[in-house]
C-alpha cells in the first residue's frame, strides 16, 4: 500500500531553535517528493521538491533531505521564527497508470513559542 | 494563493441539502483538483479535471460530482450533504499533469453539515 507517514504529529520549540521533521514513504515507483507549508486557515504552499537523484535541497532556512534507498526524507528548520508556526506536509509523487499520483502525509504541526 | 479563489469560504448547511463549491483561477492552468482535508488525514483527492469538460474521479469521490464548463472554473457539488462531508475543501491547479510540477492551492472552504 502506498503511504506517507510523518513524525512527530506535533512539535513545540522555542524561537531561535532548530528542528527536524521526518517523512517515511512506501510509494512505488517513486517520482518526486515535496514539502509544503500550510499556515492556519490557508492552503498549502510548496517549499521544496526533490527527485530521485537529489539528496538535499534548501530554501532559505528550510533544508530538505532525501534518502531514496531508505525511503526517508527530513525537513530541517534552522533558527526558527514565530512565522514558522504551521503544518508541514510531505507529499510523494508516484507513477501509476500513466500519470503521477500524489500521496499526502497527515502533516506535522509545528508551534514556535517566544 | 496563486490567483485561485474559492467561494464560499465558509458554509453551514443541513443534512440532505445540495451544496456547490466554486473554484476560480486566473492562471489559465489546464489541471484543476478538489481535495478534502480532515484531522489526522492527509489531503485526499475527490475529483480532478484535465481540461474543459474532462474530469475524473479521485480516491474519495462517492457523494461528490464536478463540472468544468470553462478553463477558469471548477465546481464541486455535494448532491445531498451528509455529516461525513463536514471538512475543509481545497481547490488546486497545475499547468502540467499531476506530480510533474507543483500544485498551487486555494485558500479553502470550510463546510459544516449539521
Amino acid at each position: 500500500k502506498n503511504q506517507v507517514e510523518q513524525s512527530p504529529q506535533s512539535l513545540i520549540i522555542l524561537e531561535g531553535k532548530n528542528c527536524t521533521l521526518q517523512c517515511n514513504y512506501t510509494v512505488s515507483p517513486f517520482s518526486n517528493l515535496r514539502w509544503y507549508k500550510q499556515d492556519t486557515g490557508r492552503g498549502p504552499v510548496s517549499l521544496t521538491i526533490m527527485t530521485f537523484s537529489e539528496n538535499t535541497k534548501s530554501n532559505g532556512r528550510y533544508t530538505a533531505t532525501l534518502d531514496a534507498d531508505t525511503k526517508q526524507s527530513s525537513l530541517h528548520i534552522t533558527a526558527s521564527q514565530l512565522s514558522d508556526s504551521a503544518s508541514y506536509i510531505c507529499v510523494v509523487s508516484g507513477g501509476f497508470g500513466g500519470y503521477n499520483k500524489l500521496i499526502f502525509g497527515a502533516g506535522t504541526r509545528l508551534a514556535v513559542h517566544p | 494563493d496563486a490567483g485561485i479563489t474559492q467561494s464560499p469560504r465558509h458554509k453551514v448547511t443541513e443534512t440532505g441539502t445540495p451544496v456547490t463549491l466554486r473554484c476560480h483561477q486566473t492562471e489559465n492552468h489546464r489541471y484543476m483538483y478538489w481535495y478534502r482535508q480532515d484531522p489526522g488525514h492527509g489531503l485526499r483527492l475527490i475529483h480532478y479535471s484535465y481540461g474543459v469538460k474532462d474530469t475524473d474521479k479521485g480516491e474519495v469521490s462517492d457523494g461528490y460530482s464536478v463540472s468544468r464548463s470553462k478553463t477558469e472554473d471548477f465546481l464541486l457539488t455535494l448532491e445531498s450533504a451528509t455529516s461525513s462531508q463536514t471538512s475543509v475543501y481545497f481547490c488546486a491547479i497545475s499547468e502540467f499533469p499531476p506530480g510533474q510540477e507543483t500544485q498551487y492551492f486555494g485558500p479553502g472552504t470550510r463546510l459544516l453539515v449539521l
